[in-house]
């Protein structure tokens, strides 16, 4: 079957750093994108990354492993806002996106 | 740009009635929209996934029935779920991608349904 792991909750302090990891196993792969959720709030689209290595944007890298179906999000600098939940999802050879359950990040001042 | 929208955000209605959920792509062309349904605290489940002109796609254990859905252009996809009842109520979020396959979905704001 298709699955994607991410873990249930982080905890993380105002100004440091923190790595979310997801890892996949699917039929087939077309890319691995990360969302961010606020509580109530619809996601809105972070990254994407279909080719091995780290992409910067910001606060924000992505990065990816496809030999060992493995991903993270790093956020720098993290900020009280950054509290959400972040969603891994992987399009799968069918073009579908497979979801993992997301991180619900907490940040602490 | 890839901006979606909802409407209405918020809808209260008694059961048994049915309700119609605009989804709009404002500034591309969506060749798919996808509609999802969360529940509280859990995460997204996607229902249908919808192409221009065409029928939609339903994931297993979704009514097709209860949860019409029609993408007659290429910016509009609508959800009806008929007949609703106190179980339907959720958050549906629609999404939408362009032309090729591999593009990112775009998600609207989404709407709440409560069903009394």
């Amino acid at each position: 079957g298709q699955n994607i792991d991410q873990p249930t909750e982080m905890t993380a302090t105002e100004g440091a750093i923190v790595q979310i990891n997801c890892t996949y196993q699917t039929s087939g792969f077309n890319g691995l994108f990360w969302y961010q959720q606020h509580a109530g709030e619809a996601p809105t689209f972070l990254s994407y990354n279909v080719l091995d290595g780290l992409e910067e944007k910001g606060r924000f890298s992505s990065f990816l492993s496809r030999s060992k179906g493995y991903s993270y999000l790093l956020l720098k600098e993290l900020q009280m806002k950054d509290s959400a939940s972040y969603l891994c999802a992987v399009m799968d050879s069918n073009y579908q996106l497979i979801w993992g359950a997301g991180t619900k990040l907490i940040i602490k001042p | 740009g890839a901006v979606v929208s909802q409407h209405p955000s918020w809808v209260i209605c008694k059961s048994g009635t049915s309700v119609k959920i605009e989804c709009r792509s404002l500034d591309f062309q969506a060749t798919t929209m996808f509609w999802y349904r969360q529940f509280p605290k859990q995460s997204l489940m996607l229902m249908a996934t919808s192409n221009e002109g065409s029928k939609a796609t339903y994931e297993q254990g979704v009514e097709k029935d209860k949860f019409l859905i029609n993408h007659a252009s290429l910016t509009l996809s609508t959800l009806t779920v008929t007949s609703a009842h106190p179980e339907d109520s959720s958050f549906y979020i629609c999404s939408a991608r362009g032309g090729r396959e591999g593009e990112t979905q775009y998600f609207g704001p989404g709407t709440r349904l409560l069903v009394l």
